[in-house]
């Protein structure tokens, strides 16, 4: 069974701080993919990025990084000098056993001030 | 490039009757998955098509079905409707160039009175 766990509820910051986003995640799958999306108001789950179970390589894209680590099941998320229209929920989520079935974490809801 | 694209974005239903939601994937996408988003069970997997089969399904009573066409296109269709049906429905797919990559569409409201 795959299971995926976002421990944080919501989080508050102000623009331009730095705010990440923890996710955990279980599965007996050797090959997986992983992913976070992004949901506004509008309800649209937008796609911000796809890591593979066989590379641990984290990036930098634009004001977006994440941290895979297999070690310790998790894939981190993090959102430099926030801004206001970053204030959304994220979901983390998984697909393993099949292609096109992901297994959703509770999503955190980010809210960025000015 | 289009993205999925849904119909209809919102509508209202009363208890008792049944409805479909269409759901066009992206070009040469030939994956279209469903799931449904309430407050309470948050993002939870219906089913997925592929070449017009249903490949998987998740943990939701048989008043809940879909089907793909030859197109590709996807609908899906709730019978019986009950107040705890409404939700958010959203589309999916994936395949074609975009690999594993799983793309949204905007999603169908449902609201059940």
């Amino acid at each position: 069974a795959q299971k995926v766990t976002q421990a944080q509820t919501e989080i508050s910051v102000v623009e331009k701080e730095d705010v990440t986003l923890d996710c955990v995640y279980e599965t007996r799958d050797t090959t997986y993919y992983l992913f976070w999306y992004k949901q506004p108001p509008s309800g649209e789950l937008v796609f911000l990025i796809r890591r593979n179970s066989f590379d641990e390589q984290n990036e930098i894209s634009g004001r977006y990084s994440w941290n895979f680590q297999k070690s310790t099941s998790s894939f981190n998320f993090t959102i430099t000098a926030s801004q206001v229209v970053d204030s959304a929920v994220y979901f983390c989520a998984l697909s393993a056993d099949s292609w096109g079935k992901l297994q959703f974490g509770a999503g955190t809801q980010v809210v960025v001030t000015p | 490039k289009a993205g999925v694209t849904q119909t209809p974005r919102y509508l209202i239903k009363t208890r008792g009757q049944q409805v479909t939601l269409s759901c066009s994937p992206i070009s040469g996408h030939r994956s279209v998955s469903w799931y449904q988003q309430t407050p309470g069970q948050g993002l939870q997997f219906l089913f997925e098509y592929f070449s017009e089969t249903q490949r998987n399904k998740g943990n939701f009573p048989g008043r809940f079905s879909g089907r793909q066409f030859s197109n590709s296109r996807s609908e899906m269709n709730v019978s019986t409707l009950e107040l705890g049906d409404s939700a958010l429905y959203l589309c999916a797919s994936s395949g074609g160039v975009s690999g594993n990559t799983i793309y949204f569409g905007e999603g169908s409201w449902l609201t059940v009175v």
